[in-house]
C-alpha cells in the first residue's frame, strides 16, 4: 500500500564505492524526482524524470546517474562515493497537471565513511 | 531564480500555544505554494497548499494564505499539540521551472507538554 517506496532505508559504505538507491511509486504518476537533504535539513532538487525522460538535472556531479526503466521507477546510481555524499536522499512523484503536489518516499540515509 | 525564506528555528512552545512560522518567497512567475511537514525519522508529508493569490490552504488545524502582494505564505495554528513537533518546510513550484520544489531551510518546532 506504500505510495512511494525506497530501498534501502539505510546505506553505510566506504569512500570510492559505487551504490544504488531504488525508488518505486504505485500512484500512477508520470513524474518522479530525487532530492538531497543535507545534515542541516536543507532540501535540494537533484533530478526529475517525466515518463522516463530526464527533464531536470541540477548542478549535480556526474558521479550521480539516475535511471528510469519505466515511469513507476526512478533509481539513483552513485559512483566513486565521497564523504560529502552523506545525506538523506528522498524520492518523490507527482501527477501531470493539477496542483502538482509531490508525494515523498521515506528517504534513504546514506553514510559514507 | 526562485527562492524561499522561512524563519529559523527551533521554535519551542507549550501545548495549546499559538504557532506562526513566517515564509516569504521570490519567484519569476506565478508559483504554487506548499507547506510540508517532516516528523522525526520520516519523509516529507504535504500539509497544505495554495495555487493562486488569496487562496487559503488548511489541514489538521493549520492554515496558510497565499499573499501575492507581500509574497508570503505564513503558517499558523491556533492551538498546538505535542504531536505537532516536527520540521516544517515552506516550498514553491513553478511550471516553467519543471515543477521542481524549491524549499525553505525548514523550521524545527518543539511543543512541550
Amino acid at each position: 500500500d506504500t505510495a512511494v517506496s525506497q530501498t534501502p532505508k539505510y546505506l553505510v559504505t566506504q569512500m570510492g564505492n559505487d551504490k544504488s538507491i531504488k525508488c518505486e511509486q504505485n500512484l500512477g504518476h508520470d513524474t518522479m524526482y530525487w532530492y538531497k537533504q543535507d545534515s542541516k535539513k536543507f532540501l535540494k532538487i537533484m533530478f526529475s524524470y517525466n515518463n522516463k525522460e530526464l527533464i531536470i538535472n541540477e548542478t549535480v556531479p556526474n558521479r550521480f546517474s539516475p535511471k528510469s526503466p519505466d515511469k513507476a521507477h526512478l533509481n539513483l546510481h552513485i559512483n566513486s562515493l565521497e564523504l560529502g555524499d552523506s545525506a538523506v536522499y528522498f524520492c518523490a512523484s507527482s501527477a501531470r497537471g493539477g496542483p502538482l503536489e509531490q508525494y515523498f518516499g521515506p528517504g534513504t540515509r546514506l553514510t559514507v565513511t | 531564480g526562485n527562492s524561499v525564506t522561512q524563519m529559523e528555528g527551533p521554535v519551542t512552545l507549550s501545548e495549546e500555544a499559538f504557532l506562526t512560522i513566517n515564509c516569504t518567497y521570490t519567484a519569476t512567475g506565478y508559483p504554487s505554494l506548499f507547506w510540508y511537514v517532516q516528523y522525526p525519522g520520516e519523509g516529507l508529508q504535504l500539509l497544505l497548499k495554495a495555487t493562486k493569490a488569496d487562496d487559503k490552504g488548511s489541514n489538521k488545524g493549520f492554515e496558510a494564505t497565499y499573499r501575492k502582494e507581500t509574497t508570503s505564505f505564513h503558517l499558523e495554528k491556533g492551538s498546538v499539540q505535542v504531536s505537532d513537533s516536527a520540521v516544517y518546510f515552506c516550498a514553491l513550484s513553478e511550471k516553467a521551472a519543471g515543477n521542481k520544489l524549491t524549499f525553505g531551510g525548514g523550521t524545527r518546532v518543539l511543543v512541550k507538554p
